[in-house]
Parts: structure tokens; sequence; C-alpha cells
């Protein structure tokens, strides 16, 4: 398993500025993720964040949007620029935690989230 | 077409009362079926998986996979209101890495 530690867990903002959302984990993870949750939208996928390069994005998602950061095994942050009121939403950080000698799909453990509201 | 659609309720049901979740899919290369509970805000926790077609039960919970169908669902018995909770649905292909498709959701009320 994994605990996620999340900060900050909501922020209010106004339109135009950044803000930078931190992600630890109690253990040493190779691959961590960022999703996006919009109120009546699917968990998305923004990134995938691996230690020592860059950031993986997934279509509809752009590096100078989102920048983040991966500098050790166990911590990673998502920045938000240049805010507009549509990136209101929870941005939630992930890890897998995948027993390689176990057959299945891997499982999520997610942190508590950033309920981030733009102004 | 979104790859995964589930209906986002809200869905309200008396203490006791069975509940069944469902979610449909277009992608039949689906190997791994999962469902996962979210708590108000908490980040959602993996409550079972399912491999291919067939069902798989967990104590109260029970996970049903239709391949023929893309259809997937969840059952609860005796629901308690310790389950109210969205409950979202997610799915994967077999060794893909970790590319997971998720439902928008369903929001559970177990009213006591």
């Amino acid at each position: 398993s994994a605990v996620i530690s999340q900060k900050p867990s909501r922020d209010i903002c106004q339109r135009g500025t950044s803000l930078t959302i931190q992600c630890q984990v109690d253990s040493q993870v190779t691959m961590m993720f960022w999703y996006r949750q919009q109120p009546g939208q699917s968990l998305t996928l923004i990134a995938t964040a691996n230690q020592g390069s860059e950031a993986t994005y997934e279509s509809g998602f752009v590096i100078d949007k989102f920048p983040i950061s991966r500098p050790n095994l166990t911590f990673s942050t998502l920045t938000v620029s240049n805010m507009s009121p549509e990136d209101s939403s929870i941005y939630l950080c992930s890890v897998d935690v995948r027993d390689r000698d176990k057959f299945g799909p891997g499982e999520l453990f997610f942190g508590e989230g950033s309920r981030l509201t733009v102004l | 077409q979104k790859e995964v659609e589930q209906d986002p309720g809200p869905l309200s049901v008396p203490e006791g009362a069975i509940v069944s979740l469902n979610c449909t899919y277009s992608n039949s290369a689906f190997q791994y079926f999962m469902w996962y509970r979210q708590y108000s805000r908490k980040g959602p926790e993996l409550l079972m998986y399912t491999y291919s077609s067939g069902n798989k039960e967990d104590g109260r919970f029970t996970a049903q996979v239709d391949k023929s169908s893309k259809y997937i669902s969840l059952f609860i018995r005796d629901s308690h209101p310790s389950d109210s909770a969205t409950y979202l649905c997610a799915m994967t292909y077999a060794n893909t890495g970790n590319q997971f498709y998720f439902g928008t959701g369903t929001s559970l009320t177990v009213i006591p």
C-alpha cells in the first residue's frame, strides 16, 4: 500500500495566477500520476511523472500549462499556470503499487486531492 | 463516444437495500474491470477488480462483467449508511502499463 499526502487541500485563486500542488508518498515509487476530477466528468489523467526525466503528458494537456517536477522517488509537484475558471477542479496525485509477482492490473492509491477554485 | 459511460446518479436507497451500479464501455480490448469507492473529500480507493468476464464476490460486494454486452455491474447487498460514497468504475488493458479509464462515478446515499 501507499500513503499519499497532498497540499494544499483546497485553495481559492485569482484568474491569471499559478498554484503549485505538492505530493509526498511514504515509499519510493517509480511513477507518480496526476489526475484531474471535474464535476460530472471522468477522472482524467493529466500526466505521468518519472524521476529523472520529463513528465509524459496525455492528449489535451501541455507542459506550459501544467509543469511537473519530480526531484526524487517520493515527491512531485504539479503547477497549474495562468489559471482560468475552467481550471477549477480537484487535482489528485496517485501512485500505482503493482505486485510484480501477482497477476492483476495493479492498484492506484490516491491522495485526498487538492480542491482548486479559480475566480 | 466516451470510452466508459456511467450514470452519475445520484442514487438514494434505504438501509438494507440491494444496490446495483453499472457501467458500459466501448473498447472490447479491456481486460481488467475495477470498482473504486470515493468518500466525500477523499481520494478514490480500490474496492475490487475482475479479470475478463464473470462474477467476483467479496463480502457484501459482487462485481459482474459481461464482455459480450460490454457491461459491468457492482452489487451491494444489505447496504449500510457507511456505503454512502461515489463509486467509480475503471478499466484497463492487460499488460499495458498504467492507463486506467474511469467512469464519471455514481453518487450513492444509503438512508438509515
